[in-house]
């Protein structure tokens, strides 16, 4: 069964960083792409960006590629996403999902930015 | 970017009866490979999103003949022909085919 869980949010202030973790199970993790994807409070669907397979290779929104970054580790099966600089806007849940196909859902991680 | 622009906000359906979500694309989501990137999401609440149909009209597994998607290059409808009590929830449509990868702003089914 395939298993993806997000760990590491929490209120962070704002201007700081943060790193979200996804723990894949269940799939041979190195033969996939992953994503990573955000909802707002208001239900707001946003997708942050892609990493290739062998992380060789990423994808990112526009809107956040200078302050987001996708990492991974093949041989832990996790995947990452480094947050700097957070903002208020950035409040939301982040969730992993395997590849662009999008069939595969974490339950999600929720990261508030506030003072 | 791709714009998805999904209609209704909200429906409002007697259980039984059929419902209707629109998604209409800024651009078209035919990709480089002929194929259509476009899915349909369904979130109850509490929970995270599934995947209920991608390329357009391939139901995922498990999902009841009931849940149908159509449509082609801009304009895209996924039709719920008797509608459960375990529909309820909101629908999102998400276009794979475009960097970056872009969802409408959802559509809230409730039970009448």
């Amino acid at each position: 069964e395939v298993q993806l869980v997000e760990s590491g949010g929490g209120l962070v202030q704002p201007g700081a960083s943060l790193k979200l973790s996804c723990v894949a199970s269940g799939f041979t993790f190195s033969d996939y792409w992953m994503s990573w994807v955000r909802q707002t409070p208001g239900k707001t669907m946003e997708w942050i960006g892609d990493i290739k397979y062998d992380g060789s290779y990423t994808n990112y929104a526009p809107s956040l590629k200078n302050r987001f970054t996708i990492s991974r580790d093949n041989a832990k099966s996790t995947l990452y996403l480094q947050m700097s600089n957070v903002r208020s806007e950035d409040t939301a849940t982040y969730y992993c999902t395997r590849g662009g196909w999008f069939a595969y859902w974490g339950q999600g991680t929720l990261v508030t930015v506030s003072s | 970017d791709v714009v998805m622009t999904q209609t209704p906000v909200s429906l409002s359906v007697a259980i039984g009866q059929p419902a209707s979500i629109s998604c209409k694309s800024s651009q078209s989501l035919v990709g480089t490979s002929g194929k259509t990137y476009l899915n349909w999401l369904l979130q109850r609440p509490g929970q995270s999103p599934k995947r209920l149909i991608y390329l357009v009209s391939k139901l995922d597994s498990g999902i009841p003949d009931r849940f149908s998607g159509s449509g082609s290059e801009t304009d895209f409808t996924l039709k719920i022909s008797r509608v459960e009590a375990d529909d309820l929830g909101v629908y999102y449509c998400l276009q794979g085919t475009h960097f970056p990868f872009t969802f409408g702003s959802g559509t809230k089914l409730e039970i009448k």
